[in-house]
């Protein structure tokens, strides 16, 4: 069975940092290009950040670039988000996704929730 | 990096149709063939119905379609199921490595 498991949410206070992580397996985590995407609860869905397969390639939404690291370990089929200078409106909550189709996010994990306050 | 315009809501009978759109620009959804579409029922992951503008990953009904025009891509969801009613996204590719969604569909079964 495909599966994504993110972990490390939570509470933060502003100006802080957070990693989180997502665990792949049931499928070749080495050959997908994958996304983190959020979700502010009762709102719309935003892209923020994809990894290509070997690592080297990167994008970020505007809104997060420079404070965000999206990295990943293919021996571990794990993908991360690390998330400094946090601010109150990156609280949501955060679903990691692999481009299972072209330009197509399949399958999603669960989501995990982050939440920046003090 | 403006997120793509869809219509806050949308509605059809049991059995009819219902078509969404999804407004963006040349550098969005008028300049790539990367438009997808995921729906998305309450307090559940996104799931994913269609992708390069109109095909259907394996195990979606060809009841969803998707189209597109100039700038503007469309999803079309026929012979509405109870089990239809749920929100829809638009993504596309931005170019530069960047993503954008659109603002979300309500789309209610009446």
């Amino acid at each position: 069975e495909v599966q994504l498991v993110e972990s490390g949410g939570g509470l933060v206070q502003p100006g802080g940092s957070l990693r989180l992580s997502c665990a792949a397996s049931g499928f070749i985590f080495s050959g997908d290009w994958m996304h983190w995407v959020r979700q502010v609860p009762g709102r719309e869905l935003v892209w923020v950040s994809r990894i290509n397969p070997g690592g080297n390639i990167r994008g970020y939404a505007d809104s997060v670039k420079g404070r965000f690291t999206i990295s990943r370990d293919n021996a571990r089929a794990t993908v991360f988000l690390e998330m400094n200078s946090l601010r109150a409106e990156d609280t949501a909550v955060y679903y990691c996704a692999t481009e299972g189709s072209p330009a197509g996010l399949t399958p999603w994990g669960q989501g995990i929730l982050v939440t920046v306050s003090s | 990096q403006s997120a793509l315009t869809q219509p806050p809501s949308a509605s059809g009978s049991l059995g009819q149709s219902v078509t969404i759109s999804c407004t963006g620009t040349s550098s969005d959804v008028g300049g790539y063939n990367y438009v997808s579409w995921y729906q998305q029922h309450p307090g559940k992951a996104p799931k994913l119905i269609i992708y390069e503008v109109t095909k259907r990953p394996s195990g979606v009904p060809d009841r969803f379609s998707g189209s597109r025009s100039g700038n503007t891509a469309s999803l079309t969801v026929s012979g509405l199921q109870a089990d239809d009613e749920a929100d829809y996204y638009c993504s596309s590719y931005a170019g530069s490595d960047k993503f954008v969604f659109g603002t979300g569909t309500k789309v209610t079964v009446l």
